[in-house]
């Protein structure tokens, strides 16, 4: 099964719009964080926003947040006041695990944002 | 801070050859993970490396390794090239190996295999 899923391939949105892009997830674990990263077309992986499991208030950072429902097992970005800049791939990734337990993501299959002027 | 650096940046190699790629961490990070990005298969998890000692290897075969020196410069090698190797690699550093330590991506090593 899936461990990431993201069910927007593609998206479109207006300049200076909000959107919303989804990311759910499958874990039996109790601690488990919770990542977005956008990669342009360059190919770099930029890191946007980190969600912890055990978090209570909900992840932000500038303009993006992260809408976290925990018992939905969902963990969506939202981009408030989308820019030109903001037209990229935008992946969903999850950490398992407690302590040192290792460094692996787990990614989604990515959703390509298209903002419009 | 400098970022995570990869070199080289594109590189082209035929069929059989060989290739080592090298990761350089932000100052200060002590954990290097490397990924595989393609078009079919999206990210996936190549191995870990954490104070020179491998802890996490994903599910690919013998021909990928890695290792880590003392200074936390990281280096992969893939041995006898196929063509599906041809791929973004993407190198990612983080202080620790923490499950809340967020991972730094550099810009990553673009592979053609001919």
């Amino acid at each position: 099964a899936q461990k990431i899923t993201q069910t927007q391939p593609g998206m479109f949105v207006q300049e200076k719009e909000a959107v919303t892009l989804d990311c759910t997830y499958d874990t039996s674990d109790q601690s488990y964080g919770l990542f977005w990263y956008k990669q342009p077309s360059s190919g770099e992986m930029i890191f946007l926003i980190y969600q912890g499991s055990y978090d209570e208030q909900n992840a932000t950072e500038g303009r993006y947040s992260l809408n976290f429902q925990k018992a939905r097992k969902s963990a969506n970005l939202v981009i408030s006041a989308s820019q030109l800049g903001d037209s990229a791939m935008y992946f969903c990734a999850m950490r398992e695990g407690q302590g040192n337990a290792g460094n692996m993501l787990t990614f989604g299959g990515g959703t390509r944002l298209m903002v419009k002027p | 801070k400098a970022g995570v650096t990869q070199t080289p940046r594109y590189l082209i190699k035929t069929r059989g050859q060989q290739v080592t790629l090298s990761c350089s961490p932000i100052s200060g990070h002590r954990s290097v993970s490397w990924y595989q990005q393609t078009p079919g298969q999206g990210l996936q998890f190549l191995f870990e490396y954490f104070s020179e000692t491998q802890r996490n290897k994903g599910n690919f075969p013998g021909r990928f390794s890695g290792r880590q020196f003392s200074n936390s410069r990281s280096e992969m090698n893939v041995s006898t090239l196929e063509l599906g190797d041809s791929a973004l690699y993407l190198c990612a550093s983080s202080q620790s190996a923490g499950a809340m330590e967020t991972q730094y991506f550099g810009p990553g090593t673009r592979l053609l295999v001919l």
